[in-house]
């Protein structure tokens, strides 16, 4: 069975410094990835996924991620982080052609931005 | 403009009794599911329906129970039989198929009196 691993449960930056927020993952076969953003109280709303062909995503609010098949990987990145980007944020994954039934999610990151 | 609505934002137990969790979307979408999320923990699904009168248990399933009798909506009734129940249920739908991510509602907190 695949699993998700992110490897911060907190990363404190300040404003305008880049960010990685780490997420590597276990499968034996194809997946697709997914990050969301959860800001307080609210439910998660999709930031980007790999679904195929380039493995560099870009996805809103100015974050991009690379898939990394070799290490299993898809870090989500940002060059210059906000105040408004202080949310939790969750990688997750599901076997291509799975059911959504088995879409796993890490533990998530909760990125803190200082100003 | 389409989306999930849950209700209520915040809800209250006693002791011995059942609570129902509303989560209604006008997405058209074939999928629904429910989460439920602790601090720390991530997602849990608890259950998910890909059709209408039919439904599927997820990881956490007992001492909850849903329905699907329309397309629309899916409840879940959070049972007595759920001993530690306080946390922040989360509902998501979308058409099914695997490359599809998920859309989300603004969730249900939860708490024992």
């Amino acid at each position: 069975a695949q699993s998700v691993t992110q490897l911060d449960s907190q990363v404190p930056v300040f404003e305008e410094a880049p960010v990685e927020l780490r997420c590597n993952y276990s499968s034996s076969v194809s997946v697709y990835l997914f990050w969301y953003v959860q800001y307080p109280n609210q439910g998660l709303q999709l930031l980007l996924k790999y679904l195929s062909g380039s493995t560099l995503v870009k996805g809103i609010n100015g974050f991009e991620a690379e898939f990394n098949k070799s290490q299993t990987s898809f870090h989500l990145r940002k060059p210059s982080v906000h105040i408004s980007d202080t949310a939790e944020y969750f990688c997750a994954v599901i076997l291509y052609g799975g059911s959504q039934g088995n879409l796993i999610f890490g533990k998530g990151t909760k990125l803190s931005v200082k100003p | 403009d389409g989306g999930i609505t849950q209700s209520p934002k915040y809800l209250f137990r006693k002791e011995g009794q059942n609570v129902t969790l509303s989560c209604e979307q006008n997405l058209n979408h074939d999928a629904m599911y429910w989460y439920r999320q602790d601090p720390g923990q991530g997602l849990r699904l608890i259950y998910y329906s890909q059709i209408v009168n039919d439904f599927q248990k997820g990881d956490i399933a007992e001492g909850y129970s849903v329905s699907r009798e329309k397309k629309e909506s899916f409840p879940l009734t959070v049972t007595s039989a759920q001993k530690n129940p306080t946390a922040f249920y989360l509902c998501a739908s979308n058409h099914g198929q695997s490359n599809q991510p998920q859309h989300f509602g603004d969730g249900t907190r939860l708490s024992i009196l």
